[in-house]
């Protein structure tokens, strides 16, 4: 099966805690992306990559960082400056083609505590 | 700069009857527009596309959606709901000279028996 895995499900977190979200696809896309989804403000763009050891920061990349060593792994880091990271983030992949859409993973909640 | 906004927070009706979801957009160029759906703690799913071509486009579980460039809007539509059809909706733009796209902050379908 070709897919968008992400890891782990929930995820829980003492302040001051960096933590580390796992997003793996073997669709073989080129560009991966991350999202954080908050209840009234839809999706917003933490970083994205469209070549592996090349990433941009999205809307949102303050208190986040990422790393892209293999095409299959964009892994997203929540460091102790993000201030409100309790939130569900979407990992996402998709072809450069300009048109095509983007395939999601099932999500991480993170919550701290 | 591209937007998209989605007017309505949720939208109810009855099983059976046609429903609609409001989706409206700016970009400065020609757009791509998609729209996905998102049921509880899940990751977003594909529905359908607007790359260029016929302005009504058709997608997956019967939705369909209308491309009106001159109200600069993108609409998605089912001719009869179902209650399975309940769920969150989200439109988003790209325009086409953009590398990032822009999700709307979503639209709660309640379909009700």
């Amino acid at each position: 099966d070709g897919g968008i895995t992400q890891s782990p499900k929930y995820l829980f977190r003492k302040e001051g805690q960096n933590v580390t979200l796992s997003c793996e696809q073997n669709l073989n896309h080129d560009a991966m992306y991350w999202y954080r989804q908050d209840p009234g403000q839809g999706l917003r763009l933490i970083y994205y990559s469209q070549i592996v050891n090349d990433f941009q920061k999205g809307d949102i990349a303050e208190g986040y960082s990422v790393s892209r060593e293999k095409k299959e792994s964009f892994p997203l880091t929540v460091t102790s400056a993000q201030k409100n990271p309790t939130a569900f983030y979407l990992c996402a992949s998709k072809t450069l083609t300009p048109g095509d859409e983007q395939f999601f993973g099932p999500g991480t909640r993170l919550t701290v505590l | 700069a591209q937007s998209v906004a989605q007017p309505e927070d949720q939208v109810n009706v009855a099983e059976g009857n046609p429903l609609t979801v409001k989706c409206t957009y700016s970009v400065s160029g020609n757009p791509y527009l998609f729209w996905y759906v998102q049921y509880p703690n899940r990751g977003l799913q594909f529905l359908l596309k607007y790359i260029t071509g016929d302005n009504l486009v058709k997608g997956s579980y019967g939705f369909e959606a209308e491309f009106n460039k001159s109200q600069t809007s993108f609409h998605l539509k089912k001719p009869s709901a179902l209650v399975s059809d309940s769920a969150l909706y989200f439109c988003a733009v790209r325009d086409k000279g953009y590398q990032k796209v822009t999700f709307g902050i979503g639209t709660k379908l309640q379909v009700i028996p």
